[in-house]
């Protein structure tokens, strides 16, 4: 079955801990994505990226970092930098260059306690 | 800078058509116009995207305005299940390096039994 995983579903972590969530997919797509999500709200993209080994900063990088050095891995830390960690997170991908349709990942919760 | 206009929330009854509208009065040229949806909890899944022509397909049609200001997203039999929160965005397609969608709070279709 192809599509793509995030774990953990839930994730629950100390204030002023970084914490790292998983985004795998086994698509062959050549972009990734992540976004954040807050309760009522739409999307916001945090972080993407077209290809291996390079990542662009979305529109609320801040307090976050990525890291693409395989296809299938988009790996998401959240640092103590960002200041409202607290959030649902989704990974998605995309064949990139020739499509927009993105298949998104089921989330990760993030509670900071 | 939204792009996009939806109401806030509609409902319709099941086995009914829904029909929902979305704005986009400052679309350009080669601006598609996506559409997805998002169960509670879940991650977002596409539906459907055209640019000037009407598209179909399983899940649903996408009626695109002659000037291309406006369009309809029409689920033809809605079910309890279809009960999610839709995102109409416009996005600039085919263009890997922007290939970035903007998730507005679309809008909340509640299907009654």
């Amino acid at each position: 079955d192809g599509g793509i995983t995030q774990s953990p579903k839930y994730l629950f972590r100390k204030e002023g801990q970084n914490v790292t969530l998983s985004c795998e997919q086994n698509l062959n797509h050549d972009a990734m994505y992540w976004y954040r999500q807050d309760p009522g709200q739409g999307l916001r993209l945090i972080y993407y990226s077209q290809i291996v080994n390079d990542f662009q900063k979305g529109d609320i990088a801040e307090g976050y970092s990525v890291s693409r050095e395989k296809k299938e891995s988009f790996p998401l830390t959240v640092t103590s930098a960002q200041k409202n960690p607290t959030a649902f997170y989704l990974c998605a991908s995309s064949i990139g260059e020739t499509s927009d349709e993105q298949f998104f990942g089921p989330g990760t919760r993030l509670t900071v306690l | 800078d939204a792009k996009t206009t939806q109401p806030t929330s509609m409902d319709c009854a099941e086995g009914r058509a829904a029909n929902l509208p979305c704005n986009h009065s400052t679309i350009s040229g080669n601006e598609y116009v996506y559409w997805y949806r998002q169960i509670h909890s879940q991650g977002p899944q596409y539906i459907i995207h055209g640019l000037k022509n009407n598209e179909t397909n399983e899940m649903a049609s996408l009626i695109i305005t002659e000037d291309r200001k406006s369009s309809t997203l029409i689920l033809p039999h809605a079910t309890l299940r279809d009960t999610a929160v839709y995102y109409c965005i416009v996005s600039g397609g085919l263009t890997g390096a922007n290939s970035k969608l903007t998730f507005g709070k679309g809008i909340t279709l509640s299907v009654r039994p």
